[in-house]
């Protein structure tokens, strides 16, 4: 059974730049989100997916974006990328009908913003 | 809105000594609680959840963690610590029905001494 996974590994861009981020979520899962980690932080919640609607978000700009496709996978979309931006990008996946249930994590997407 | 700390930026402990990691939470309802482990370039794994019930809870690799709602405290022990538990610490608390806003601390690293 495959886990959380994510593409690519690793991305470097330059400032103003547009990048999208891939994730597939474990099997039988219904929900993704994204966190953006720093370095030397906690990872940060940006927003979740559930049927291919945006369900929640954090203290993100709207230069953050995502979608989610009927096979539950999603994408995550940043504009105008700023140095700031540079991170570990995580995606988890989870049940919703699991309620409070925890969020499998992929290894993530490292973007290097130049 | 809810929140964590943990106090303990940086921990040394030597192989084979108990080990405890501290973590506060603020939120006003029954929160879900989480300790996850990142080793370097890696993601997230769930070592222990509470949701409810019992407030000693055990998981994975010989951890435990201790819900405490008079202190909001959810602080982890394992103890006896191997060499290969050398990674950084995240204590998490979810909220909303499906975790949809999931704040993290900023992490503990823990470096084993041999």
């Amino acid at each position: 059974d495959a886990g959380v996974t994510q593409s690519p590994t690793h991305l470097i861009k330059t400032r103003g730049q547009q990048v999208t981020l891939r994730c597939s979520p474990k099997s039988g899962h219904d929900t993704v989100s994204w966190y953006q980690q720093a370095l030397g932080q906690g990872p940060q919640f940006i927003f979740q997916y559930y049927e291919e609607e945006e369900r929640q978000r954090g203290n993100f700009p709207d230069r953050f974006s995502g979608h989610q496709f009927p096979n539950y996978s999603s994408e995550l979309n940043v504009n105008a990328l700023l140095l700031g931006d540079s991170a570990l990008y995580l995606c988890a996946s989870s049940l919703r009908l699991a309620g409070g249930d925890e969020q499998f994590f992929g290894p993530g997407t490292r973007l290097t913003v130049l | 809105a809810q929140s964590v700390t943990q106090p303990d930026i940086h921990i040394t402990v030597s192989e084979g000594a108990s080990l405890e990691l501290r973590c506060n939470y603020s939120y006003g309802a029954t929160p879900y609680l989480f300790w996850y482990v990142q080793s370097p370039g890696q993601g997230l794994q769930l070592l222990l959840k509470y949701f409810s019930g019992d407030t000693l809870v055990q998981g994975i690799k010989g951890f435990e963690a201790e819900f405490k709602r008079s202190q909001s405290s959810f602080n982890l022990r394992k103890p006896s610590v191997h060499w290969s538990d050398a990674a950084e610490y995240f204590c998490a608390v979810g909220a909303g029905y499906n975790n949809n806003d999931m704040r993290f601390g900023a992490g503990t690293r823990l470096t084993v001494k041999p």
